[in-house]
């Protein structure tokens, strides 16, 4: 069955560096999301992204973040200098569809780890 | 904003007991979602509920939606071992004038099923 595929699947940096965190979507779909969680809680959205641009995003994903597809297959996250708070569990996610009834499909995560 | 939000946090249980999960969230939806996450991986889509349905079955889960009290629960009957995992509550915000789409989780519930 296809899988979104993240990469790294830790990631530890300094304060104030940047990180870059990678997807590969699934390879029909053409909606891609990114989440994050902190400490196992809850799911937080950050960020959608259709026909190369941001459709939508929360108050989370400030100037410091970037989302970027450089080429057919990868979806970037980009955080520009990172903060102890940008610890956290980021998902990227993919759909074929949008709107209501599409499902989501995850990636396993990337654990950032600001220090 | 629209936000599920799940009760118990954390529900122990022995093997072979029925499971039961609420959601609860707060404006109107186009359909709500079950996801699962074990432990340290992405979230997989379990089942869809509509907001004209009522129930739904998939295998062993059985989902139910109240929009009046704007509620939904998740009840896994026969529960295993594998079934230890987190579950939660997603809305959709779908927006179809802006084409923006989003799910929001709540924070979950903790399963943990003890053979």
């Amino acid at each position: 069955e296809p899988e979104v595929t993240q990469t790294p699947s830790h990631q530890v940096t300094q304060m104030g560096q940047e990180v870059i965190l990678r997807c590969v979507p699934i390879s029909n779909h053409l909606y891609f999301y990114w989440y994050r969680q902190i400490l196992r809680q809850k799911v937080e959205f950050l960020v959608s992204f259709y026909n190369n641009e941001i459709s939508e995003k929360s108050e989370i994903f400030d100037d410091q973040f970037s989302v970027e597809r450089p080429d057919g297959s990868n979806f970037t996250l980009k955080i520009r200098s990172t903060k102890l708070e940008d610890s956290a569990m980021y998902f990227c996610a993919s759909s074929d569809g949008a709107g209501s009834n599409e499902k989501l499909f995850f990636g396993s995560g990337t654990q950032l780890s600001v220090l | 904003s629209q936000q599920g939000e799940e009760d118990p946090q954390a529900l122990s249980i022995q093997e072979g007991e029925n499971a039961t999960m609420n959601c609860s969230y707060k404006t109107s939806i186009n359909n709500l979602q079950w996801y699962r996450q074990n432990s340290g991986r992405g979230l997989v889509h379990l089942i869809l509920i509509r907001s004209n349905e009522r129930e739904k079955h998939s295998g062993r889960l059985r989902v139910t939606l109240d929009t009046s009290k704007k509620s939904s629960s998740l009840l896994i009957t026969a529960s295993r071992a594998a079934d230890t995992a987190s579950y939660f509550c997603a809305t959709d915000n779908w927006d179809s004038g802006a084409g923006s789409y989003q799910l929001t989780f709540g924070k979950g519930t903790k399963l943990s099923v003890i053979p």
